[in-house]
């Protein structure tokens, strides 16, 4: 069975500070990777995803994340932070073989961005 | 478009009764999918289907029932509900394939049980 790590739970920061958060997968077969958003009060919004191809993915909202797979990572980084990027991010994975193509995610990383 | 709706926002029960969850997708897409999310624990997988009249069991499916009769709705349903199912629902539908590929989330369910 797949899984999905991330690390950090709880990430505090100043406005315009660097954000890497991390995120480790299990799974042996090929996969399709997501990082997720949730607003406060909000559901959940698609951030990036990679498929296949160029390593490093562009999301919205300034937002990259590059997939090593020698690692099973699926770092989410943004060069500035702002307060507005407050919000738990989720990682996910799913795996392109058997019957169930399904999301895993991780346990979430709460992000504080102080003013 | 609406994309994924789930009914109702907000719903109080208390222990022993039932209740079902509403999920409508209106993108043709063929899986759809329950989640549950509790706090520092992500989402967990509840049930999910592949298709109209097929469905799995997920990560938590204890307490749980599903049906899929029609490829737009995928309504969950609590047969006694517990206080350990005090939790916020998210339906999710997705296309199984193509440069499009991907989840769409509805707005979610908070229930308490009482």
């Amino acid at each position: 069975a797949q899984s999905v790590s991330q690390h950090n739970h709880h990430v505090i920061l100043s406005e315009a500070a660097s954000l890497e958060l991390g995120c480790n997968y299990s799974y042996g077969g090929t996969v399709n990777l997501f990082w997720y958003v949730q607003y406060p009060g909000q559901h959940l919004q698609l951030l990036l995803k990679y498929f296949s191809g160029d390593p490093l993915v562009k999301g919205i909202k300034g937002f990259e994340a590059e997939f090593i797979k020698s690692k099973f990572s699926f770092n989410l980084r943004k060069p500035s932070v702002q307060w507005s990027d407050t919000a738990e991010y989720f990682c996910a994975v799913n795996s392109l073989s058997g019957s169930a193509r399904q999301l895993t995610f991780g346990s979430g990383t709460q992000l504080t961005v102080l003013p | 478009n609406a994309g994924v709706t789930q009914t109702p926002k907000f719903q109080v029960l208390k222990t022993g009764q039932s209740m079902t969850l509403q999920c409508a997708q209106d993108m043709n897409h063929e899986y759809m999918s329950w989640y549950r999310q509790d706090p520092g624990m992500g989402l967990r997988l509840i049930h999910y289907s592949v298709g109209a009249g097929i469905t799995d069991q997920g990560e938590v499916p204890n307490g749980y029932n599903v049906s899929r009769s029609t490829t737009e709705d995928f309504p969950l349903r609590l047969l006694s509900a517990a206080p350990s199912q005090t939790s916020v629902y998210f339906c999710a539908s997705s296309s199984p394939t193509g440069s499009n590929y991907g989840y769409t989330f509805g707005s979610g369910t908070r229930l308490t049980v009482v």
